[in-house]
């Protein structure tokens, strides 16, 4: 199947920093990527999706000013957590979009600490 | 609204055994389309199994099976002969149209336990 690469896999960061998340289809071009976040225990709530070019659709209570998502290419979109808080912990996870609806495919995702 | 609704919080099944994930969803779109993903505690999405709305047979992968009851609207995963292995998150998901943007909406999973 088609691979979907996240980086970094862990970060810990101090409050009021911002982090970075890459995510990247490897094998295949991505026209649309979508941002999970996950936090323990719990399921997975979209945050927002993220197609190439255009910006970024943010699903209701997301602050887009937070969480600052650039889809600069087929492969490649980033995800932002500016000025985190510890309540941003949490586990972030990607998929990318190929051109059949069904497939989405899911990143090794991201676990965010701040301190 | 779409929803996916998953009612076990836990599962426990005895190695070699079945045992059945439900899922029920609703959704007013006609066309859907309904996923089983396995999320070990490594937390990666594994795609297990999928089944369209328009789908006449239930899909089927290896030892996974969906139970397709389109009038009950419910999309249960049955997991044939457990392995230890497939202790895990089980989530259900729904994709439909969303806008101009299709999302997968998730159930809340299921725990499972495989004892030996």
């Amino acid at each position: 199947g088609a691979v979907v690469s996240q980086h970094p896999s862990r970060v810990i960061c101090k409050s009021g920093t911002s982090v970075k998340i890459e995510c990247r289809s490897l094998d295949f071009q991505a026209t649309t990527m979508f941002w999970y976040r996950q936090f323990p225990k719990q399921s997975l709530m979209l945050m927002a999706t993220s197609n190439e070019g255009s910006k970024a659709t943010y699903e209701q209570g997301v602050e887009k000013d937070k969480f600052l998502i650039n889809h600069a290419s087929l492969t490649l979109s980033t995800l932002t957590v500016t000025s985190a808080h510890p309540e941003d912990s949490s586990f972030y996870i990607c998929s990318a979009g190929g051109q059949s609806l069904m497939a989405q495919y899911f990143g090794p995702g991201t676990r965010l600490l701040v301190l | 609204a779409q929803k996916i609704t998953q009612t076990q919080p836990g599962m426990f099944v005895q190695e070699k055994e079945a045992v059945t994930l439900d899922c029920t969803y609703d959704t007013s779109d006609p066309s859907y389309g309904l996923f089983w993903y396995k999320q070990p505690s490594s937390g990666e999405m594994i795609f297990l199994i999928y089944q369209g709305s328009y789908d006449q047979q239930n899909a089927t992968e290896g030892r996974y099976s969906l139970n397709f009851q389109k009038a009950r609207k419910s999309a249960n995963l049955v997991i044939s002969a457990s392995q230890l292995g497939d202790s895990a998150m089980y989530f259900c998901a729904m994709i439909n149209s969303g806008g101009s943007n299709y999302k997968l909406t998730f159930g809340k999973g299921t725990l499972l336990t495989v004892n030996p």
